[in-house]
């Protein structure tokens, strides 16, 4: 079966610092691996995604992620974070060799910038 | 991508009655899903609706309670039937316009059941 770990409810940075936002991920197969961010009384927004090729993917706004196979994660990242990049942050996984498109979410994570 | 509207943005509904909530996409799609997401919870699938067939309903889910239509290949409509508090949460539309791509999804319908 699938299933997604977000090990941190909150996370807070000062601002200009790097943020890191941790996921784990396990699934039987080859793994899409995806990030979306959902600010309040808003839809969720995709962020970046892996596929395959490089480990190290870059998405919007400046984030990006590092797929580590062996540790089956796929952190988020950010040189310097910002106020604006406060909101709520979701990981999610599919099986790519299950045959369905269904996506797992992680139970989010609340990144507060402070400025 | 795809643009993807929903409505009514948000509700507030009696117990007992039913709410549809409409999802229109901009560009034709065969993949649509269907999300629930509880106060300060994760997002979990309802079902996965596909044009020319029937819903595909997630273990917890029933088409009893949620009937889903998928008239053509930009619309979608998720009925919550007989609504009881514990249905209060934000319901999501989301599209995988091209398979083996991210989803993309829908502003939300933010219910409250009284």
């Amino acid at each position: 079966a699938q299933s997604v770990a977000q090990p941190e409810d909150q996370v807070n940075v000062a601002e200009g610092n790097p943020l890191t936002v941790k996921c784990t991920y396990s699934v039987s197969g080859n793994p899409y691996l995806f990030w979306y961010v959902q600010y309040p009384n808003r839809g969720l927004q995709f962020l970046l995604k892996y596929i395959t090729g490089d480990n190290l993917v870059k998405g919007s706004y400046g984030f990006e992620a590092e797929f580590n196979k062996s540790q089956t994660s796929f952190h988020l990242k950010k040189p310097s974070a910002l106020v604006s990049d406060s909101a709520l942050y979701f990981c999610a996984v599919r099986d790519a060799t299950s045959g369905t498109y269904k996506y797992i979410f992680g139970t989010g994570t609340r990144l507060k910038v402070l400025a | 991508s795809a643009v993807i509207s929903q409505k009514p943005s948000r509700d507030i509904c009696q117990r007992g009655t039913s709410l549809t909530i409409q999802c229109q996409v901009d560009s034709q799609v065969t993949m649509m899903f269907w999300y629930r997401q509880q106060p300060g919870q994760s997002l979990t699938l309802i079902a996965t609706a596909n044009q020319g067939s029937e819903a595909t309903y997630e273990s917890g889910f029933v088409i009893d309670k949620f009937p889903i239509s998928r008239p053509n290949l930009t619309f979608s409509t998720l009925t919550v039937s007989n609504m009881s508090p514990e249905d209060s949460s934000i319901y999501l539309c989301s599209v995988d316009p091209v398979r083996n791509n991210e989803q993309f999804f829908g502003p939300g319908t933010r219910l409250t059941v009284l």
